[in-house]
């Protein structure tokens, strides 16, 4: 079946690196996303890596992927105040736009001074 | 980018009357929407896929008659929350990828229903 696991909360200390964790069961996803939620909005996305790949980075955001074990990991570095919010990673399974995304259930990160 | 218009943002009604949710891409073209429900403090749920020109595929355990899809033109898909009740009450948020790309799925901003 389908399904995305993620731990539901991580404080870090301001300044330092936030790491946060997922992982999936679907071998058949083709995109990866991480999507971020502050209170009352919307989803932005963040990044998203294609299923062939193995890492990407993008400014704060390195993303690493380990297809093999299915898990999925998100590294903001030099976390600030404003990353607090929740962190939803997503996959995407099927190659068209019309492919299902299926969400984990978010990662709520706290930033400590 | 790619900007999701969702209308309106925030909505109060009375149990039993129905709520009509817009979801409309700005500067593309969908062919396809995503309707998700999101309950507080928990993950957004897919509740149905909006194809344009043809009927909307729900989730299971979605009920179609309560969440009405109209998905008219390739950048509006509606969602109607058929009288209305309580346990309806969530966030529900849309979203479209652009026929052009099959890779980025961009999001409107959601609309809190509230049903007293």
């Amino acid at each position: 079946g389908e399904d995305v696991e993620q731990s539901l909360f991580l404080s870090v200390r301001e300044g330092d690196s936030s790491v946060i964790n997922c992982t999936y069961t679907d071998s058949s996803s083709t995109y990866l996303y991480w999507y971020k939620q502050e209170p009352g909005a919307g989803l932005q996305l963040l990044t998203y890596i294609f299923s062939n790949m193995d890492m990407k980075q993008d400014q704060r955001l390195t993303v690493l992927l380990n297809k093999k074990d299915k898990h999925l990991s998100l590294r903001i570095a030099d976390t600030q105040t404003g990353d607090s919010a929740i962190y939803f990673c997503a996959e995407s399974i099927g190659y068209s736009s019309a492919s299902k995304i299926i969400f984990g259930s978010g990662t709520r990160l706290s930033i400590r001074p | 980018g790619a900007v999701v218009s969702q209308h309106p943002s925030r909505v109060i009604c009375k149990s039993g009357t129905s709520v009509k949710i817009e979801c409309r891409s700005l500067d593309f073209q969908a062919t396809t929407m995503f309707w998700y429900r999101q309950f507080p403090k928990q993950s957004l749920m897919l509740m149905a896929t909006s194809n344009e020109g043809s009927k909307a595929t729900y989730e299971q355990g979605v009920e179609k008659d309560k969440f009405l899809i109209n998905h008219a033109s390739l950048t509006l898909s509606t969602l109607t929350v058929t009288s209305a009740h309580p346990e309806d009450s969530s966030f529900y948020i849309c979203s479209a990828t652009p026929i052009s790309t099959n890779e980025k799925l961009f999001f409107g901003s959601g609309t809190q229903l509230s049903v007293l």
